[in-house]
């Protein structure tokens, strides 16, 4: 998997969108973009993914640059709940069984 | 919600005990993975499976083993538990039909004293 960065944390307050950023510079053409968090204590949940072009479900949405060296997942109305542990990981969607390569991800606090 | 279940979800036992952590899943996906996590720190793959009768060790060593002997079931064995062994363990499976989503148990915390 290609690595990415992140930051270590952040906050925002309940009820605005949560902006959280990723690079990932080294992203080859097949590989795609998916974001999971982790809940204090729990299993990480799938948020969603995208290859090139922007992609939005009932959780968040995430835009990806051109040139797909970085990308931002927005949660549009953060609440309480979505204070949790962001993890951008990059793979292939593709093929095999490997397993996915967690960072330390970002700890986003959700402040009322 | 994701079909898969791990039991126990917390277990505390002594030094040298023999450990099974039980994952089960319910959705018929051919893979599955254990993955190792210590507190505040990040996840690590330790096996995998493509399917039954498949097991792979992952990026992180451990001395647990696995088995896939059906398709629901993915359990993880310790034959003597150590203290470095304390961590906790999640289990995941998914399927390319859902862009290989991964979908995780609720974890099984050890604490091994």
């Amino acid at each position: 998997d290609a690595k990415t960065t992140q930051p270590t944390s952040m906050d925002c307050a309940e009820g605005r969108a949560a902006n959280l950023p990723c690079n990932h510079s080294t992203i080859s053409g097949n590989e795609y973009v998916y974001w999971y968090r982790q809940i204090h204590s729990q299993g990480p949940q799938y948020i969603i993914h995208g290859l090139k072009n922007n992609e939005t479900n009932e959780m968040a949405s995430l835009i990806i640059t051109e040139d797909r060296k970085s990308s931002t997942l927005i949660l549009p109305h953060a609440t309480l709940r979505d204070t949790a542990v962001y993890y951008c990981i990059v793979r292939d969607s593709g093929g095999g069984a490997d397993g996915l390569t967690f960072g330390k991800g970002t700890h986003l606090i959700i402040q009322p | 919600e994701a079909d898969i279940y791990q039991t126990p979800r917390y277990l505390v036992i002594g030094t040298g005990k023999k450990i099974t952590l039980e994952c089960s899943q319910t959705m018929g996906h051919d893979k599955m993975y254990w993955y190792q996590q210590d507190p505040g720190m990040e996840l690590h793959l330790i096996h995998y499976s493509y399917g039954v009768n498949s097991t792979e060790k992952g990026d992180l060593s451990s001395e647990s083993t696995v088995s896939r002997i059906r398709t629901e079931h993915f359990p993880l064995t310790l034959e003597s538990a150590r203290p470095s062994h304390t961590s906790q363990y999640l289990c995941a499976s998914s399927d390319p039909g859902t862009n290989n989503e991964q979908f995780f148990g609720p974890g099984t915390r050890l604490t091994v004293l």
